[in-house]
């Protein structure tokens, strides 16, 4: 079985402040891994994705994040946070199986104070 | 940029009520999904569909629920006979193939009274 953990529910950040959200994962089989974001009463919008090719990963709006599999972990960063990043950080994960179902942390609420 | 668009935006209903939730996925997406965010709780998997068959499904995704594709353009989630557990945010989902990223709508806030 695959499972998703998000390691804080809430992180408070200054503006200009780096930001790194955690996320853990289990998976029998190769996982293809993916942050989405969402800003109130918007949809989830992908924010980048790993698919077993660079192990760092470069999204949207300076977002990156890390594939290490000895830690089994994914988690997000940004050198300087705006506030407009301000929203809820769902990691994701899918096995790599053919299953297309996608299974969801429970989300981490980024606050970026002024 | 291409969207998936749901409507409507918010329901209310009554116990025992049907309710037909509505998608318009992306033009040239081929795989159609739906999840549920109950308030407080992880987003869920409901059900997967392609060439107008459900390819894959969740245990919740039980007899009172069906999907449909009604016509080129809409993609939609029936609740026969709404429960107040169905009380949820329910996300449509499309991609081009099976294996690529999955593009959300803003959802469908749904409260069963």
């Amino acid at each position: 079985a695959q499972s998703v953990t998000q390691l804080d529910s809430h992180v408070s950040v200054s503006e200009g402040t780096p930001v790194l959200l955690r996320c853990n994962y289990s998976s029998s089989y190769s996982p293809s891994l993916f942050w989405y974001v969402q800003h109130p009463n918007k949809g989830l919008q992908l924010l980048l994705k790993y698919t077993s090719a660079a192990t760092l990963v470069k999204g949207i709006n300076g977002f990156e994040a890390e594939f290490k599999k000895s830690e089994t972990s994914f988690h997000l960063t940004k050198p300087s946070a705006h506030m407009s990043d301000a929203a809820e950080y769902f990691c994701v994960v899918r096995m790599d199986t053919g299953r297309r179902a996608l299974t969801f942390g429970s989300g981490t609420r980024l606050q970026v104070q002024p | 940029e291409p969207e998936v668009t749901q409507t409507p935006s918010h329901q209310v209903t009554q116990m025992g009520q049907e309710v037909i939730l509505r998608c318009v996925p992306i033009s040239n997406h081929l795989y159609f999904y739906w999840y549920r965010q109950i308030l407080g709780q992880k987003v869920e998997f409901l059900v997967s569909f392609y060439n107008n068959e459900i390819s894959e499904k969740s245990e919740i995704f039980d007899d009172q629920f069906s999907v449909e594709r009604p016509d080129g353009s809409n993609f939609t989630l029936k609740i026969r006979s709404t429960k107040l557990e169905d009380s949820a945010m329910y996300f449509c989902a499309s991609s081009e193939y099976t294996q690529e990223t999955q593009y959300f709508g803003p959802g469908t806030r749904l409260l069963v009274l």
